[in-house]
């Protein structure tokens, strides 16, 4: 049963540049949520997706977009790339946009703007 | 707004020691709090998960308490390892009908030989 995963692993990017990074939830699971981990910080949450809408939004900027596909997949769009993107980006999914579920994280995309 | 912090920031022990990490949060409306392990510049795995009305849960040589009404939890590691070195993460659902995790800054523990 693989988990969920993530690509690509890494990403170097200029400033002013977009960028893409896919995500695929754990087997039976309908339910992805986004976080930024800054170096030496916890996660930050960026937004939720289930049923291909977007459920809920942490406190990032519009240049932070995101898509959920039929298959549960999900994309992360960042626009206007800065340096203060630099960070991993985490993805967890569960089974449930409810509380109460466990949620399962992969193995993030570390993204690097110059 | 609910705001969880983690004390030690750094923790160093010798191999077979026990040790005790402890976080904390603001707002005692939470659903349940997680412990994450992340090793470096790795994903997060899931090590603990209680539910609200839960005391306090067990897996192997971890042991995870839950005191919502002071607005603490611990996870205690017994006999630690090398290979228990890693950044421990706490995180909190927030009560909103939504699986948002707002987490802590970690405890980064190495445990020597």
């Amino acid at each position: 049963d693989a988990g969920v995963t993530q690509s690509p692993t890494h990403l170097i990017k200029t400033r002013g540049q977009q960028v893409t990074l896919r995500c695929s939830p754990k087997s039976g699971h309908d339910t992805v949520s986004w976080y930024q981990q800054a170096l030496g910080q916890g996660p930050q949450f960026i937004f939720q997706y289930y049923e291909e809408e977007e459920r809920q939004r942490g406190n990032f900027p519009d240049r932070f977009s995101g898509h959920q596909f039929p298959n549960y997949s999900s994309e992360l769009n960042v626009n206007a790339l800065l340096l203060g993107d630099s960070a991993l980006y985490l993805c967890a999914s569960s089974s449930s946009p409810g509380q109460g579920y466990e949620q399962y994280f992969g193995p993030g995309t570390r993204l690097t703007v110059t | 707004k609910q705001e969880v912090t983690q004390i030690p920031a750094a923790l160093s022990v010798p191999e077979g020691e026990n040790l005790v990490l402890n976080c904390s949060f603001t707002d005692s409306a939470i659903y349940n709090l997680q412990w994450f392990r992340q090793d470096p510049g790795k994903g997060l795995t899931s090590l603990l998960l209680i539910q609200s009305s839960q005391r306090e849960q067990t897996s192997g040589r971890l042991n995870a308490s839950l005191d919502k009404s002071s607005g603490r939890s611990t996870l205690y590691i017994a006999a630690s390892q090398p290979g228990d070195s890693a950044t421990y993460l706490c995180a909190v659902t927030l009560n909103t009908g939504f699986q948002k995790l707002v987490f802590g800054t970690g405890t980064r523990l190495l445990v020597s030989p």
